[in-house]
C-alpha cells in the first residue's frame, strides 16, 4: 500500500535559517505529492503540490521537487520566519483520490 | 468567502454515548471528506461523499460510525456507543471537483472529540 515517511520533529531553527523537512514515499504508479501546513488553531492548508516527476511545487518561499528516482519530496525554504512555525504534513494520492498523510513535522522558529 | 466550518469545535462525552459532528463545506463544493487525526499522527481517511451519496466509506473503522449528507451540502458524522479510543480530532474537507487525485481539498479546523 501507499505510505509516507517524514522526519521526526520538532525541528527548531532560528529566524532566517535554512529549512529542510525530509519526506519519502512508497506508492504504486505515479502518485501526486503534496505538502500541507497546519498553523496553530487552524485547519490544514495546502502549501504546494507536484503531480509528476521532476515537477517543482512552490508557494510562500517554500519549494519541493518530485524526485521519482529517490521517491522523495523534501520541503525547503531558504530563510524561515517566526510565522512559519506550524506542523507540516507530506501527503500523496496514488491510484485514488484518497490521500495518505505522513505523521507531520513540527517546526518551531525562534526570533 | 467562507471556508469549511465544523461544529462543535470541542466535544466531551462519556463512554457509551452517541455524538454527532457537523461539517459545512464551501458552497458549491460537491466532494466532501471526513478524516480522523489522532495525536501525533497524520489524518486518516474515513469516508468520501460525492453529492449526497457516500462514494467510498472504506475508512470507517466499524459500524458504530456513520455519516450522512442528505442535501449534498452539510454533512454529519455520527458515532454510536462511543469508546475512549474514538478520542481524536475529526477533520472535514471539501473540494470543487470530482474528487480526482489532484483535486485540492480545503480543510476545516476540526472537532476535538474526547471520550471519558
Amino acid at each position: 500500500g501507499n505510505s509516507v515517511t517524514q522526519m521526526e520533529g520538532p525541528v527548531t531553527l532560528s529566524e532566517e535559517a535554512f529549512l529542510t523537512i525530509n519526506c519519502t514515499y512508497t506508492a504504486t504508479g505515479y502518485p501526486s505529492l503534496f505538502w500541507y501546513v497546519q498553523y496553530p488553531g487552524e485547519g490544514l492548508q495546502l502549501l504546494l503540490k507536484a503531480t509528476k516527476a521532476d515537477d517543482k511545487g512552490s508557494n510562500k518561499g517554500f519549494e519541493a521537487t518530485y524526485r521519482k528516482e529517490t521517491t522523495s519530496f523534501h520541503l525547503e525554504k531558504g530563510s524561515v520566519q517566526v510565522s512559519d512555525s506550524a506542523v507540516y504534513f507530506c501527503a500523496l494520492t496514488g491510484g485514488s483520490y484518497i490521500p495518505t498523510f505522513g505523521r507531520g513535522t513540527s517546526l518551531i522558529v525562534h526570533p | 468567502g467562507a471556508g469549511v466550518s465544523q461544529t462543535p469545535s470541542n466535544k466531551v462525552t462519556e463512554k457509551g454515548k452517541y455524538v454527532e459532528l457537523r461539517c459545512d463545506p464551501i458552497s458549491g463544493h460537491t466532494a466532501l471528506y471526513w478524516y480522523r487525526q489522532s495525536l501525533g499522527q497524520g489524518p486518516e481517511f474515513l469516508i468520501y461523499f460525492q453529492g449526497t451519496g457516500a462514494a467510498d466509506d472504506s475508512g470507517l473503522p466499524n459500524d458504530r460510525f456513520f455519516a450522512v449528507r442528505p442535501e449534498g451540502s452539510v454533512s454529519t458524522l455520527k458515532i454510536q456507543r462511543t469508546e475512549r479510543g474514538d478520542s481524536a480530532v475529526y477533520l472535514c474537507a471539501s473540494s470543487l471537483g470530482s474528487g480526482g487525485a489532484t483535486d485540492t481539498q480545503y480543510f476545516g479546523p476540526g472537532t476535538r472529540l474526547t471520550v471519558l
